[in-house]
């Protein structure tokens, strides 16, 4: 899988918007963009994905690069509860359905 | 989205002891199954992957005998850490998917403690 950098951390206010960023310089036409987020001691959970258009869904808005190479994920009021790490991942849907996680960044949110 | 288990959550052993990590897909069946583990502080790294009815296909650097994968039904695949050793310590979690999908599930994740 084509590899994304990520910043190691990030901080914000509570119910202010977020932007993660996200760098995929080497994506491929196939690689899908990924966005999953994991609470302390627990599961990896789905945020949200998408190929070429922007998108939106009633936790998060991803926004995608013209040329792909960097995507956005926008929180549009952080909470106490978004507190995570967010993984950015490209899933190539030719090659295999499994996720390959890099480091993430981990969004600490403040009162 | 879909419902996920593992059993136990958390489990604390004495070094030498093997532990069974059941997870289990509640409301869909899986075709294949992820297993994942995951030191403090740092990122998922894959350990292998199974299909259900056959034998499991390990990453490279996970030894096929001390962790051996059962994934006999569509609903339950099991994970048992064999002769556990406190470098075995880790947070271990499920990824179970269908056929077809857009997005993996994970299971809430099993904290092996070897002493």
């Amino acid at each position: 899988d084509a590899k994304t950098t990520q910043p190691n951390s990030m901080e914000s206010n509570e119910e202010e918007p977020v932007h993660l960023p996200c760098n995929h310089s080497t994506i491929s036409g196939t690689d899908y963009i990924h966005w999953y987020r994991q609470l302390p001691s627990q599961g990896p959970e789905y945020v949200i994905h998408g190929l070429t258009s922007n998108v939106n869904n009633r936790m998060a808005s991803l926004a995608i690069a013209e040329d792909r190479k960097s995507s956005t994920l926008i929180l549009h009021r952080a909470t106490l509860r978004d507190a995570a790490v967010y993984y950015c991942i490209l899933r190539d849907e030719n090659a295999g359905n499994m996720l390959t996680f890099g480091g993430g960044t981990r969004l600490m949110v403040k009162p | 989205g879909a419902v996920v288990s593992q059993h136990p959550s958390r489990v604390i052993c004495k070094s030498g002891t093997s532990v069974k990590i059941e997870c289990r897909s509640l409301d869909f069946q899986a075709t294949t199954m992820f297993w994942y583990r995951q030191f403090p502080k740092k990122s998922l790294m894959l350990m292998a992957t199974s299909n259900e009815g056959s034998k499991a296909t390990y990453e490279q650097g996970v030894e096929k005998d001390k962790f051996l994968i059962n994934h006999a039904s569509l609903t339950l695949s099991t994970l048992t850490v064999t002769s556990a050793h406190p470098e075995d310590s880790s947070f271990y979690i499920c990824s179970p998917i269908t056929s077809s999908y857009n997005e993996q599930f994970f299971g809430p994740g099993t904290r092996l403690t070897v002493l």
